[in-house]
C-alpha cells in the first residue's frame, strides 16, 4: 500500500520569498513522485515527476523538489513566489510505472501575498 | 493538439439517479484512468482502463462501472447516486508504458440532490 501526507494544507508567502510544500510517502515499492498544481475550476497540471533517476528534479515554471529516500520525502520548491503560483498543489506517489494508479495527498493550498 | 477533452462539465443529479462521464484521450494515449475529487480532498483513483478492459481498481463499490471503446474514450457509470458522490470526476489519459506522464482533463463537476 502507498500513501502521501503533505504537511500544511494552507501555507502562505510573499511575493518573491522562497516557497516549499512539504510531502511524505510511503510506498513498499521504489516509487514514482510527482507534483501537480490545479488552478480553481480546473484539471491537475504536472509540474514535475521523479522516475528513479536524478534525485533533484526541475519542473516547469521554476519549481523543483527533491527526493530523500532516507527521509521519504518529496518536497517542492522554488526561490522566489510569484504572484501567479497561487494554486492548490498535490503531492502524487504511484507503484512503479504506472502514473496512472497515483495516490494523492490532500493538497496544500498556497497564497501568495504581495 | 486537443488535450483531455471531458464532457459535461457540469451535471446536477437526485439521488437514486444514474450518470454517465465521458473523457476523450490525448491524442496517442491509449490508457485512461478515472479519479473523484471531492471538496477539500486529493483525487482518489478509481479505476484504470487499457485496452477495452479494466486493469487497475481503487477502493470504490461496484455502483461505479467503465467501459472503453476502441478509439480509447472512455466512460464513467456511476449508479444508485449518494449525496456523498457529489465531486469533481477527473479523467486522465497516458500511453502504457515506463514512466509515462498522465494528463488531466478539466473534469466534470456532478452534484447530487
Amino acid at each position: 500500500a502507498q500513501s502521501v501526507t503533505q504537511l500544511g494544507s494552507h501555507v502562505s508567502v510573499s511575493e518573491g520569498a522562497l516557497v516549499l510544500l512539504r510531502c511524505n510517502y510511503s510506498s513498499s515499492v521504489p516509487p514514482y513522485l510527482f507534483w501537480y498544481v490545479q488552478y480553481p475550476n480546473q484539471g491537475l497540471q504536472l509540474l514535475l515527476k521523479y522516475t528513479s533517476a536524478a534525485t533533484l528534479v526541475k519542473g516547469i515554471n521554476g519549481f523543483e523538489a527533491e527526493f530523500k529516500k532516507s527521509e521519504t520525502s518529496f518536497h517542492l520548491t522554488k526561490p522566489s513566489a510569484h504572484m501567479s503560483d497561487a494554486a492548490e498543489y498535490f503531492c502524487a506517489v504511484s507503484e512503479g510505472t504506472n502514473a496512472g494508479k497515483s495516490t494523492f495527498g490532500d493538497g496544500t493550498t498556497l497564497t501568495v501575498k504581495p | 493538439d486537443a488535450g483531455v477533452t471531458q464532457s459535461p462539465t457540469h451535471l446536477i443529479k437526485t439521488r437514486g439517479q444514474q450518470v454517465t462521464l465521458r473523457c476523450s484521450p490525448k491524442s496517442g494515449h491509449d490508457t485512461v484512468s478515472w479519479y473523484q475529487q471531492a471538496l477539500g480532498q486529493g483525487p482518489q483513483f478509481i479505476f484504470q482502463y487499457y485496452e477495452e478492459e479494466e486493469r487497475q481498481r481503487g477502493n470504490f463499490p461496484d455502483r461505479f462501472s467503465g467501459h472503453q471503446f476502441p478509439n480509447y474514450s472512455s466512460e464513467l457509470n456511476v449508479n444508485a447516486l449518494l449525496l456523498g458522490d457529489s465531486a469533481l470526476y477527473l479523467c486522465a489519459s497516458s500511453r502504457q508504458g515506463l514512466g509515462e506522464t498522465q494528463y488531466f482533463g478539466p473534469g466534470t463537476r456532478l452534484l447530487v440532490l
